[in-house]
């Protein structure tokens, strides 16, 4: 198994562009979560997802879209990019149930200038 | 709404000594889980060690355990005999037991380093 894999590692985008990272887990997890890590600090949720066709907000929404047409594929998008979503992008998944840790990728480190 | 703190933004160790990381958390709720997790300069977060609110017994994995005191809501990680390869940084998470709302509320994170 693969596990959880992020496409691509590094970006550099433009103050305006858009851009998707891509997540895709292969253990048939229902529950995806993208996180961002600012430098020296913890993780925060963006959007979370319990299954194909459900997601929701996390703590910090604003500036990102997602879908989840699948169970394997959770892509979170950004649009009009701007340097506060400078930061590292983690996506995460767990099985279905109560008490499982989470499963994390292996990030994404996005610098928008 | 649950909160996880740790007080600890920086430590440091020589190796083969035991060192522990403090995580305090704040809920209304009575059954949740507790995590520790490690990441290395790597960035890849690793699972560490997990606790059951419910089990009075303290978890172990090998070199790590955790002090578990649901009453003072405190969940601290002993890490002993510690290896270089311990240098990380280490979070403190929380998710409450079941339902849709289950997302997991990490803390800010205490950077270990551990000095040959």
């Amino acid at each position: 198994n693969a596990g959880v894999t992020q496409t691509p590692k590094f970006r550099i985008l433009k103050i305006g562009q858009s851009m998707t990272l891509q997540c895709t887990q292969d253990m048939n997890h229902n529950y995806m979560y993208w996180y961002r890590q600012d430098p020296g600090m913890g993780l925060k949720l963006i959007y979370y997802s319990v299954g194909a066709g459900i997601t929701d907000k996390g703590e910090v929404p604003n500036g990102y879209n997602v879908s989840r047409s699948t169970t394997e594929d959770f892509p979170l998008r950004l649009e009009l990019a701007a340097p506060s979503q400078t930061s590292v992008y983690f996506c995460a998944s767990r099985p279905g149930g109560v008490g499982y840790e989470q499963y994390f990728g292996p990030g994404t480190r996005l610098t928008v200038t | 709404a649950q909160t996880v703190t740790q007080s600890q933004p920086e430590m440091s160790v020589q190796e083969a000594e035991t060192v522990t990381l403090s995580c305090t958390y704040d809920t209304s709720e009575n059954n949740y889980y507790l995590f520790w997790y490690k990441q290395p300069p790597s960035r890849q977060m690793i699972l560490v060690i997990r606790q059951e609110a419910y089990k009075q017994q303290n978890a172990t994995e090998n070199r790590f355990s955790v002090n578990f005191q649901k009453a003072a809501k405190s969940f601290s990680l002993k890490i002993s005999d510690s290896q270089l390869g311990d240098t990380a940084m280490y979070f403190c998470a929380f998710m409450k037991h079941g339902g849709r709302d289950d997302k997991i509320i990490f803390g800010k994170g205490t950077r270990l380093h551990i000095l040959p």
